[in-house]
């Protein structure tokens, strides 16, 4: 089956740093989904990614869908204590039936020290 | 937008009761609902995907008469975990979707469940 390799596994970081991690996958997606989740929470959805090349910022996040369609990285600029959370990225196939499933990867913990 | 509700927030049972967890989009229709599993520092994984108006798809491994999913509307599907015991113990979180493939899943707060 697909898998989804993100990196890094963890981060410790000064408040004000940026940040950047990223996913690559054996396979392609045609959509790439970036998550946090905040112990305890759900995933809330940072940024949504539906074409490859694409660059979307929200705020300071900014995210990329890979030419290949086999990678995504996410980028945080100026990083805040509120930052602090489980980064997940997710890949979905296409459209229809199964292929709305998502393959998460194992999530990046992002430390910041203020 | 886009605002997923999930109930109970937690809840403590004994063992061989059953739970039922609700999951409700609330402000859009939501055609395909997903029920997810996430143990303590691991990503999620999928349980299953259900449809509205059909029976539920499971993933190789999760038994369908244990964890009962139910779609009947296009705002609301449940999970029930029929007789509970300890290994059932988690964090459960429910997705939802509208139609279209340029719309992402939304994620409720999650259940986290503890069967005494």
């Amino acid at each position: 089956g697909q898998q989804l390799n993100q990196s890094p596994q963890s981060m410790f970081i000064q408040e004000g740093e940026d940040v950047s991690m990223n996913c690559t996958s054996s396979s392609i997606f045609n959509t790439w989904l970036w998550y946090k989740q905040d112990p305890g929470e759900g995933p809330v959805l940072l940024i949504a990614l539906y074409k490859a090349g694409e660059l979307t910022s929200n705020g300071r996040l900014t995210a990329q869908f890979g030419i290949t369609r086999k990678d995504s990285f996410l980028n945080i600029s100026a990083s805040i204590p509120s930052d602090v959370g489980i980064y997940f990225c997710a890949g979905q196939l296409g459209s229809g039936g199964s292929n709305y499933k998502l393959t998460f990867g194992k999530g990046t913990l992002l430390t910041v020290n203020p | 937008g886009a605002v997923v509700s999930q109930h109970p927030s937690w809840v403590i049972c004994k063992s061989g009761t059953s739970v039922k967890i609700e999951c409700r989009s609330l402000d859009f229709q939501a055609t395909t609902m997903f029920w997810y599993r996430q143990f303590p520092k691991q990503s999620l994984m999928l349980m299953a995907t259900s449809n509205e108006g059909s029976k539920a798809t499971y993933e190789q491994g999760v038994e369908k008469d244990k964890f009962l999913i139910n779609h009947a509307s296009l705002t609301l599907s449940t999970l029930t975990v029929t007789s509970a015991h300890p290994e059932d113990s988690s964090f459960y979180i429910c997705s939802a979707k509208a139609w279209g493939s340029n719309q992402p899943q939304h994620f409720g707060d999650g259940t986290r469940l503890s069967i005494l």
